[in-house]
């Protein structure tokens, strides 16, 4: 069975801190992972792909650990509007997503 | 920007009642999705529909659930006999691509509440 684990959450921080998020998965062989965030009673929303070499867009950075099979999402310089639940998805074939639990972030003024 | 638009919003219905959520995919996609999430839990794959027949589906899937795409726009799920574990948020996705790195894009769900 194919899992992706994320700590719940929930991350309280203040304005201006950077914070991270880890995110395990059971399935050695699966190639291609997504951070998708998720506002309360709303549709998840693509915030980036995870790629082997890692990726960053602006204040976001993604990677991905093969060997230790885990996922990272780091967010500096946090904003009010980041407040959200942060959605690890591993993509599996056919297009199928398999998500995580999400982990809850919110920033505080 | 496109969008995947889904109908109704919210649907209230008496157990053993039948419903017909409603999906109307991004235009130039070609492969179509359902998942759905129960309040406080993830997000489930349900199924996928691709060329006018299901690619994949998970155990949630049993013969209580059926899609369709009825023309050339909508794409239904249909949940026969619903049971009040079936309340959740139902998402439709699209995407323009099935493999690996392509972006689903997500409706902003029916609320189906079971009573």
């Amino acid at each position: 069975r194919k899992e992706v684990e994320q700590d719940p959450g929930p991350f309280n921080v203040p304005e201006g801190a950077t914070v991270a998020f880890n995110c395990t998965y059971s399935n050695s062989a699966s190639q291609s992972f997504f951070w998708y965030r998720q506002d309360c009673r709303k549709e998840p929303k693509l915030l980036m792909s995870v790629y082997s070499s890692g990726n960053e867009d602006g204040r976001f950075t993604a990677q991905l650990n093969r060997a230790s099979q885990y996922i990272s999402l780091l967010i500096r310089d946090s904003k009010l509007s980041d407040s959200a639940t942060y959605l690890c998805v591993e993509y599996n074939a056919g297009n199928m997503l398999t998500f995580g639990g999400g982990t809850r972030l919110m920033v505080k003024p | 920007e496109p969008e995947v638009t889904q109908t109704p919003s919210h649907q209230v219905t008496q157990m053993g009642q039948e419903v017909i959520l409603r999906c109307v995919p991004i235009s130039n996609h070609l492969y179509f999705y359902w998942y759905r999430q129960i309040l406080g839990q993830k997000v489930e794959f349900l199924v996928s529909f691709y060329n006018n027949e299901i690619s994949e589906k998970s155990e949630i899937f049993d013969d209580q659930f059926s899609v369709e795409r009825p023309d050339g726009s909508n794409f239904t799920l249909k949940i026969r006999s619903t049971k009040l574990e079936d309340s959740a948020m139902y998402f439709c996705a699209s995407s323009e691509e099935s493999r690996a790195g392509t972006e689903a894009f997500f409706g902003q769900g029916t609320r189906l509440t079971v009573v």
